[in-house]
């Protein structure tokens, strides 16, 4: 079945830094998610990218679609103590019809030190 | 727009019981996935709902079931637990049709804990 790898497993930084997040895949997807999971809560979306090469924001946070469509990276600029969570990729395989089974990544912990 | 909604939020089991977990999609969302999430396989599909009917299936045992009823709310059924089975069940809500960029959203989750 599809695999994601997604690194780093966990980070410990300072608060202020930036952090970067990757995932790559085995297989082809058309459409690529970052989500973030806090304690006792489920995954929140944070960017949706469905175009290889796409370079999307949302606010602190910049995500790219891989011109490969085999990965995609996170990053957080100017971190803060309540980015503190789990982030997850999740690759689809087509554009939201009648196949549709995500695959996620193992996710990676971020720790921000005040 | 109330978001998805999981009911219990947690559980208490013992081995050989059944469980049956609820969720309530975004109103209008027509389809609903389950996925079982745990440390150490992380999050895994395990069906998805659409119109009443299993449409997507991940890779689990026939122990784990699910339906769906017409007002697009669904249940998942676990039988004889095993230890194994101790997760987050995370249930997810989208559109479900044909429409492109078909986001999901997901549920805080039932933590099911079998001793």
């Amino acid at each position: 079945g599809q695999q994601l790898n997604q690194s780093p497993q966990s980070m410990f930084i300072q608060e202020g830094e930036d952090v970067s997040m990757n995932c790559t895949s085995s297989s082809i997807f058309n459409t690529w998610l970052w989500y973030k999971q806090e304690p006792g809560e489920g995954p929140v979306l944070l960017i949706a990218l469905y175009k290889a090469g796409e370079l999307t924001s949302n606010g602190r946070l910049t995500a790219q679609f891989g011109i490969t469509r085999k990965d995609s990276f996170l990053n957080i600029s100017a971190s803060i103590p309540s980015d503190v969570g789990i982030y997850f990729c999740a690759g689809q395989p087509d554009s939201g019809g009648s196949n549709y089974k995500l695959t996620f990544g193992k996710g990676t912990l971020l720790t921000v030190n005040p | 727009k109330a978001g998805v909604t999981q009911t219990p939020r947690y559980l208490i089991k013992t081995r050989g019981q059944q469980v049956t977990l609820s969720c309530s999609p975004i109103s209008g969302h027509r389809s609903v996935s389950w996925y079982q999430q745990t440390p150490g396989q992380g999050l895994q599909f395990l069906f998805e709902y659409f119109s009443e009917t299993q449409r997507n299936k991940g890779n689990f045992p026939g122990r784990f079931s699910g339906r769906q009823f017409s007002n697009s709310r669904s249940e998942m059924n676990v039988s004889t637990l095993e230890l194994g089975d101790s997760a987050l069940y995370l249930c997810a809500s989208r559109d479900g049709g044909t429409v492109i960029k078909n986001i999901q959203y997901f549920g805080a989750g039932t933590r099911l804990s079998v001793l």
